[in-house]
């Protein structure tokens, strides 16, 4: 069974103020993926990333896949109340046809 | 372009019922997946569909099945539910899942089943 771990699992911070989300396995994935979920709806893709090592860069976010396609980070500079959400990792299985998701990271951004 | 449609958004169900939940895809994604969120247990998944066949599944009971019409709608169903089957559940829709990739799903915003 594949597992994926984040850290940490609950984040408060003051706007303007940078922070790292993490996501570790054992397992190696074909790609991994970012989503950002907000209460009461369905999660958001933010990013896909298959290449081990691979950074892409969305505005203030920054995504990074292990050089062995076992972790992945996410990393938001300058924090703003409309990042608050609960940010989930996606590994994909696609010899399983299913991704494998991490539990999360609660981020809460005050104003 | 439309999104992914789930119906109902909440239902509450007795214990020993079951029930049917639906989801319309994104126009032209062939490939329907259904999750499970809870607090204690995050996205757990369900199963997946793709051209009417199931291709995947999940450690669910026998309990959980699912169909895909030909218009790659899907229904999922729950029969004799218990209090532990309370949960949002989630539709997500995607492109092919193929060895070639992996596009990243378009989720819905999903039914929340509430068991008494």
């Amino acid at each position: 069974t594949q597992l994926l771990e984040q850290s940490p699992q609950f984040l408060s911070i003051q706007e303007g103020e940078n922070l790292t989300v993490y996501c570790n396995s054992s397992s190696v994935f074909s790609s991994l993926q970012w989503y950002r979920q907000e209460p009461g709806e369905g999660p958001v893709l933010l990013v896909t990333v298959v290449t081990g090592g691979e950074v892409k860069k969305l505005k203030r976010l920054t995504f990074q896949f292990g050089d062995a396609r076992k972790d992945s980070s996410l990393h938001i500079t300058a924090a703003q109340p409309g990042d608050t959400g609960l940010y989930l990792c996606a590994g994909v299985d696609t010899n399983a046809g299913k991704s494998t998701f991490g539990d999360g990271t609660t981020l809460t951004v005050k104003p | 372009k439309a999104g992914v449609t789930q119906t109902p958004r909440y239902l509450i169900k007795t214990r020993g019922q079951q029930v049917t939940l639906s989801c319309s895809p994104i126009s032209g994604h062939r490939s329907v997946s259904w999750y499970q969120q809870t607090p204690g247990q995050g996205l757990q998944f369900l199963f997946e569909y793709f051209s009417e066949t199931q291709r995947n599944k999940g450690n669910f009971p026998g309990r959980f099945s699912g169909r895909q019409f030909s218009n790659s709608r899907s229904e999922m169903n729950v029969s004799t539910l218990e209090l532990g089957d309370s949960a949002l559940y989630l539709c997500a829709s995607s492109l092919v899942v193929s060895v070639a990739g992996f596009f990243g799903y378009t989720f819905g915003s999903g039914t929340r089943l509430t068991v008494v």
